[in-house]
């Protein structure tokens, strides 16, 4: 079955930088794009980015732009974030989600990991 | 960007009552609507896709509806374990996808 595992969560200053990774298995890799979904706490999901199955096409959402970096490996089957110039607002559950079919609802999605920005 | 708008934002039910979500978006999104449960702690799990086809192993007890802008998701007899946020997300206009602020369903 689908396995998609995050890591790479934790306590960060502002203004400081963290990658996140998501593992991913049960399913061909390289033929689907694959997003970040976050959501602070209490709140509501918010899309952060995505990137299509070659790696040639992304998107992010305007609150990320020019500070988030999506990237992906398939030889190892992992997408990454990239996140720089963290904010206090940055602070959420980050998810990574594969679509059912491309550019379509998210049929699977890991259990996320925690990113908290705090001085 | 599409803006999706929930109502209620929090519905209280009693079990085997039915209840009835609502999701508003900004402009039209044709079918391109899917709708998600999330209950603490826990990812989201997707319900109900091109706004009326149940996701698989998705409880014949949830049905959704609608096209263009208005949606209804219906849960016709409510469970224990169905009581939990209920987000919608449109997929028709891209990127960004957008999702709706979420419904909370409590049991009454």
């Amino acid at each position: 079955q689908v396995q998609l595992v995050e890591s790479g969560g934790g306590v960060v200053q502002p203004g400081r930088s963290l990658r996140l990774s998501c593992a991913a298995s049960g399913f061909t890799f390289t033929t689907y794009g694959v997003h970040w979904v976050r959501q602070a706490p209490g709140k509501g999901l918010e899309w952060v980015a995505a990137i299509s199955p070659d790696g040639t096409n992304i998107y992010y959402a305007d609150s990320v732009k020019g500070r988030f970096t999506i990237s992906r490996d398939n030889s190892k089957s992992t997408l990454f974030l990239h996140m720089n110039s963290l904010r206090a607002e940055d602070t959420a559950v980050y998810y990574c989600a594969k679509p059912r079919t491309a550019g379509t609802s998210f049929d699977s999605w890991g259990r996320g990991t925690l990113v908290a920005v705090s001085s | 960007e599409i803006v999706m708008t929930q109502s209620p934002a929090t519905l209280s039910v009693s079990p085997g009552e039915r209840a009835t979500l609502s999701c508003r978006a900004s402009q039209s999104v044709s079918s391109s609507l899917a709708w998600y449960q999330q209950k603490p702690g826990q990812a989201p799990r997707l319900l109900i896709y091109g706004a009326s086809t149940r996701a698989t192993g998705i409880p014949a007890r949830f049905s959704g509806s609608g096209s263009g802008t208005e949606f209804t998701l219906t849960i016709s007899s409510l469970q224990s374990e169905d009581f939990a946020v209920y987000f919608c997300q449109q997929y028709g206009n891209w990127p960004p996808w957008t999702f709706g602020q979420g419904t909370k369903v409590e049991i009454k």
